[in-house]
């Protein structure tokens, strides 16, 4: 079946632009994840969804960041007044019972000019 | 504070050679360690995992080795090949609460033909 599905594969804005993020978990997977993936490391939680309820948003930096599942698929991660450290890797990942492996979508590239 | 240190950062194997990434962790309720490998362009992708009740997990050609007195793992890679040029995370969760994952800050491994 289809993986994980992010839109855009790359998205580059102006500073103190607004952003939106697409996520597609996997059909019937309930829990959905995003991170973020500077350039040379590991990705960072940014937060956790089981349903349509945020679980976890303890990795969101600052209140620039929003994340929404409204329906409990699709997702969108909300960046407002971006910045360049704001450049990264957003990467999703989604699993089916929150306690299940985590499978990653390829990711979109950020870029904050 | 990082909880998931991997060593080394760029590792250099021949082709045939066994490859040995190491990791260390600190927060002794992670009850879930996974290893993942992840190409230019792509997400992450699960390669193997480990529970800390046992001290060995062995795929194919890729082995866990667990040492949860010393809270360190490692990943061996035998005969590797051009193929597994990548880079590799560990990483680690509180699986049981389904819960983020924290990874290392990866390994870029290049096998020389």
């Amino acid at each position: 079946g289809a993986g994980v599905s992010q839109t855009p594969s790359n998205k580059v804005t102006e500073k103190g632009k607004y952003v939106e993020l697409r996520c597609d978990p996997i059909s019937g997977h309930t829990a959905l994840y995003w991170y973020r993936q500077s350039l040379g490391q590991g990705p960072e939680f940014l937060i956790y969804f089981q349903g349509t309820g945020a679980a976890d948003d303890s990795g969101l930096p600052n209140d620039r960041f929003f994340a929404v599942r409204p329906e409990g698929s699709v997702s969108t991660l909300k960046i407002q007044r971006t910045e360049r450290g704001d450049s990264a890797v957003y990467l999703c990942a989604s699993s089916p019972a929150g306690a299940g492996e985590q499978y990653f979508g390829p990711g979109t590239r950020l870029t904050v000019t | 504070q990082q909880q998931v240190k991997q060593s080394p950062q760029s590792l250099i194997v021949q082709k045939g050679g066994i490859s040995i990434i190491n990791c260390a962790y600190e927060n002794t309720a992670f009850d879930y360690f996974p290893w993942y490998q992840q190409f230019p362009g792509k997400g992450p992708a699960l390669l193997i995992a480990i529970r800390p009740d046992v001290s060995e997990k062995k795929e194919g050609r890729f082995t866990i080795s667990f040492n949860k007195s010393a809270k360190q793992f490692s990943l061996h890679i035998m005969d590797s090949q051009p193929g597994d040029s990548a880079t590799y995370f560990c990483a680690a969760s509180k699986r049981s609460s389904a819960s983020k994952i924290i990874f290392g800050s990866g390994t870029r491994l290049s096998i020389r033909p």
